[in-house]
């Protein structure tokens, strides 16, 4: 089975970018998603096929994919930023195999 | 986007099962796969398997191969996840999210305790 691998914690002070990369062999293959987790709430999606910015996620918010590592940035990483992302590989629509990275704790201070 | 309702948190005693509902409504029901994940207390997000509510078919992970079933009831919109022979550490919060991910149920808690 595939495994994605995150730094467990990023830490930015706010106006600065930060990166999260998600290293795994499965990125080669799949689109990669980031979600956005703040406590005590659902995940909420921010970047979906490797780069792509759905509808509401404020354009500081980016994606890449390059080889074996998908990379979320956040530019100029406000206060309201700081949450839990992960990442998660799966094919969109089908039935397939998906599987989430182990988190990393954003801190914006 | 539509919306999905999750049924109530679940305490469950170890070697039970437990059964959590998402209800969709908003949207067309069998057009868009549901995932389960679960969150344990503290702990990361882990993908327990998807479902095609028009279809039925599903697909788990491997982890949870014979103790997780999913079902759908297309009448109802409801698709229904069913955990077996539960252990404390299934204690978690279970999500069923829609395809593509930007829909979430309001996640179920169920806790294993003796």
């Amino acid at each position: 089975s595939y495994e994605l691998t995150q730094p467990s914690s990023v830490s930015v002070s706010p106006g600065q970018t930060a990166r999260i990369t998600c290293s795994g062999d499965v990125v080669a293959k799949k689109y990669v998603r980031w979600f956005q987790q703040k406590a005590g709430q659902a995940p909420m999606l921010v970047i979906h096929k490797d780069k792509e910015r759905p509808s509401g996620i404020p354009e500081r918010f980016s994606g890449s994919s390059a080889g074996t590592t998908a990379t979320l940035t956040i530019s100029g990483a406000q206060v309201d930023d700081e949450a839990d992302y992960y990442c998660f590989s799966v094919a969109d629509n089908n039935l397939d195999d998906g599987v989430f990275g182990g988190g990393t704790k954003l801190t914006v201070l | 986007q539509g919306r999905l309702v999750q049924s109530g948190s679940e305490v469950k005693k170890p070697g039970a099962s437990v059964k959590v509902s998402c209800m969709g409504g908003g949207y067309i029901f069998a057009g868009y796969y549901i995932h389960w994940v679960r969150q344990a207390p503290g702990q990361g997000l882990e993908w327990m398997g998807i479902i095609n509510p028009g279809s039925g078919r599903t697909k788990y992970a491997e982890k949870f191969q014979g103790r997780v079933t999913l079902t759908t009831d297309t009448s109802t919109k409801t698709v229904s996840m069913e955990l077996t022979n539960l252990r404390s550490d299934d204690t978690a919060v279970y999500y069923c999210t829609r395809e593509p991910t930007t829909t979430w149920g309001q996640g179920t808690l169920v806790t294993v305790s003796s």
